[in-house]
């Protein structure tokens, strides 16, 4: 079974606009990480967010917040007044305890295209 | 600043030729990992390195061998690659993996053609 799943093959947003990108997860773990990486054309993995199973609030940093629903196991990634430089590949992961080796698990990716 | 490199960036091998991918890390990160990208693919996790111990992951294939030298390299060995192993290699490095937050850090990347 999947453990990360992004339905969104891509998604197209104006500049300025705010932007969603689903992730839903599927852990019997009640320890998990999950994180959002976003990947422009040139290749490198860019670190956005974590957000924790235990955290009570939902992540931020500056544009980017987590929309953390845990009954509904899903974390997706909320970006702000999008820019043109948001035009990318976004990768959502997570991180299970209960694995000897905390391996990290991604999605298969959303596309995002940011237009003027 | 502290960084995750790559080199090279690009790299052309042929058929059955051995190749050699190098990272390195001014981090001081104890945990070295190598994945694999293909095209519009996830990354996919080939082994990593808690200090000096090795760990490969169950269905990376023989033809990958890996080296970590000291903290701060790690290169990735393909002793002859075919046509299927052309894709991205990622180097991503963490401070350790016992930790649910510990965060990677990845390189930008070595893009492998294979002719």
């Amino acid at each position: 079974a999947q453990k990360i799943t992004q339905t969104q093959p891509g998604m197209f947003v104006q500049e300025k606009e705010a932007v969603t990108l689903d992730c839903t997860y599927d852990t019997s773990d009640p320890s998990y990480g999950l994180f959002w990486y976003k990947q422009p054309s040139s290749g490198e993995m860019i670190f956005l967010i974590y957000q924790g199973s235990y955290d009570q609030q939902n992540a931020t940093e500056g544009r980017y917040s987590l929309n953390f629903q845990k009954a509904r196991k899903s974390a997706n990634l909320v970006i702000s007044a999008s820019q043109l430089g948001d035009s990318a590949m976004y990768f959502c992961a997570m991180r299970e305890m209960n694995t000897g080796f905390q391996k990290l698990v991604f999605g298969t990716g959303t596309r995002l295209l940011v237009s003027p | 600043d502290a960084m995750v490199i790559q080199n090279p960036r690009y790299q052309v091998t042929q058929f059955g030729k051995p190749v050699t991918l190098s990272c390195s890390q001014t981090l001081n990160h104890n945990v070295m990992y190598w994945y694999q990208q293909k095209s519009s693919q996830a990354p996919k996790l080939l082994f990593h390195y808690y200090d000096k111990d090795f760990n490969n992951e169950a269905d990376t294939p023989d033809n990958f061998q890996s080296r970590r030298p000291n903290t701060s390299f790690c290169f990735l060995d393909i002793r002859s690659p075919g046509l299927g192993d052309a894709a991205m290699y990622l180097c991503a490095t963490s401070t350790s993996f016992s930790g649910l937050a510990d965060t990677q850090y990845f390189g930008p990347g070595t893009r492998l053609t294979v002719l």
